[in-house]
């Protein structure tokens, strides 16, 4: 089983729209929890990060982490076509020094 | 503030030969992070230095090598390259707390 399960997508959606993504993951050492967006051929640029459950808010952008689940989501609000990127979910675990990636989600707002 | 600078931004490199990829982190930053970005196999962590000490390491082989300087800089070096190594090599600096990583634009790798 990989540590974090990320749909790849392509999740396309039009303009305005509220944007669900999410991840799964399997190891309990994840200690914070990371959303980084990548612009085709930019590197992955850090949106949010948070440590413990519940929801924080930046923005359009909301994180939402449920470690009883093992489970986080991003929600953009009213999306805008410059949202179109790659999603990552990343994590940082308890006495490990490297981040763990998720595979990423593409996403597309239609204008 | 300068962001994450890498160079050379694009390389194409041809089996059997080595590369060294640089990379210049956020001033006042001390932590530096290498990452290898496929389709296949996503982000996956190479090294981590801080303070010219190497503090930890991914599952790669032994040909992908790095160092940092005292000012921070840090380079990576891979020697014997393979098809399998062309990718987007990125490098990610931080102050301290390793969940807040910086990342530069990466350098392309191909290798022919």
């Amino acid at each position: 089983q990989k540590e974090v399960e990320q749909d790849p997508g392509p999740l396309s959606v039009p303009e305005g729209a509220i944007v669900s993504l999410n991840c799964t993951y399997s190891n309990s050492a994840f200690q914070y929890f990371m959303w980084y967006r990548q612009y085709s051929r930019k590197g992955p640029e850090l949106l949010m990060y948070t440590y413990s459950s519940g929801n924080k808010e930046d923005g359009r952008f909301t994180a939402q982490v449920d470690k009883s689940s093992k489970y986080i989501s991003l929600f953009i609000r009213d999306s805008q076509p410059s949202d179109s990127a790659t999603y990552l979910c990343a994590f940082f675990p308890r006495g490990r020094r490297a981040l763990t990636f998720g595979s990423g989600t593409r996403l597309q707002v239609q204008p | 503030k300068a962001g994450v600078t890498q160079t050379p931004r694009y390389l194409i490199k041809t089996r059997g030969q080595q590369v060294t990829l640089s990379c210049s982190p956020i001033s006042g930053h001390r932590s530096v992070s290498w990452y290898q970005q496929t389709p296949g196999q996503g982000l996956q962590f190479l090294f981590e230095y801080f303070s010219e000490t190497q503090r930890n390491k991914g599952n790669f082989p032994g040909r992908f090598s790095g160092r940092q300087f005292s000012n921070s800089r840090s380079e990576m070096n891979v020697s014997t390259l393979e098809l399998g190594d062309s990718a987007l090599y990125l490098c990610a600096s931080s102050l301290e707390a390793l969940y807040e990583q910086y990342f530069g634009p990466g350098t392309r790798l191909t290798v022919t």
